[in-house]
């Protein structure tokens, strides 16, 4: 089945500066790569989300970047606040009803 | 407020009892996904439930079982509880089957004594 492994696991950065969340999957049938933010006692939220035939998808501070030839997608936020600061999630699926993996989570801290 | 309702969110009982996770999902949503976060850990997939039923299985254990109604609420049945299985529980429901944006509730948290 589908492996993702993101990196890193916890990420620390000054208000205002980029902040930057790498994953990788192995399967590559995987079309359809979310990025969800859990915040403390919440379930995690939809932030932005890219498929396969899209190399780079943004909304206002946040990108998503995909490299389908190396299986890896990344997550762009650039002038980083306090309320960024939460757990981030990576997921890879495929098309068809296949749920979503996750990876691990990167805990990022926005330090003001 | 993402629309998906779970009960009970605080839950503590004793090694070897049996508990029944509740969640329903958003208006509309034909699609229940269960997912389990250990401490630390990320989002491990439990079962998915398609209108009534069974669309997936991931690395869920003989013990737990699950179900969806015709209303098209689910329930998460665990038994025989382990200290191990102490965990935050989500539930999430999506309009398709097909990839697209999960909507998650704000957990049930197991604590196992």
């Amino acid at each position: 089945g589908e492996n993702v492994e993101q990196h890193p696991s916890t990420l620390s950065v000054q208000e205002g500066d980029s902040a930057v969340i790498k994953c990788t999957y192995s399967d590559s049938a995987s079309n359809y790569f979310p990025w969800y933010k859990q915040e403390l006692g919440k379930g995690p939220q939809l932030i932005i989300d890219i498929r396969s035939n899209v190399g780079e998808k943004k909304d206002q501070r946040i990108a998503v970047t995909l490299n389908k030839t190396a299986k890896h997608f990344s997550l762009h936020i650039t002038e980083t606040q306090p309320e960024d600061s939460a757990v981030y999630f990576c997921a890879a699926s495929k098309s068809s009803g296949s749920r979503l993996t996750f990876g691990e989570g990167t805990q990022l801290t926005v330090n003001p | 407020d993402s629309g998906v309702t779970q009960t009970p969110k605080h839950l503590i009982t004793a090694t070897g009892q049996r508990v029944t996770l509740r969640c329903s999902p958003r208006s509309g949503d034909l699609s229940v996904y269960w997912y389990q976060q250990s401490l630390d850990q990320g989002l491990q997939f439990l079962i998915q439930y398609y209108n009534g039923e069974e669309r997936a299985k991931g690395n869920i254990l003989e013990r737990f079982s699950a179900q969806q109604f015709p209303d098209l609420h689910s329930e998460l049945n665990l038994s025989s509880l382990e200290l191990g299985d102490s965990a935050l529980y989500f539930c999430a429901s999506s309009v398709v089957s097909d990839s697209g944006e999960l909507f998650f509730g704000e957990g049930s948290r197991l604590t196992v004594l």
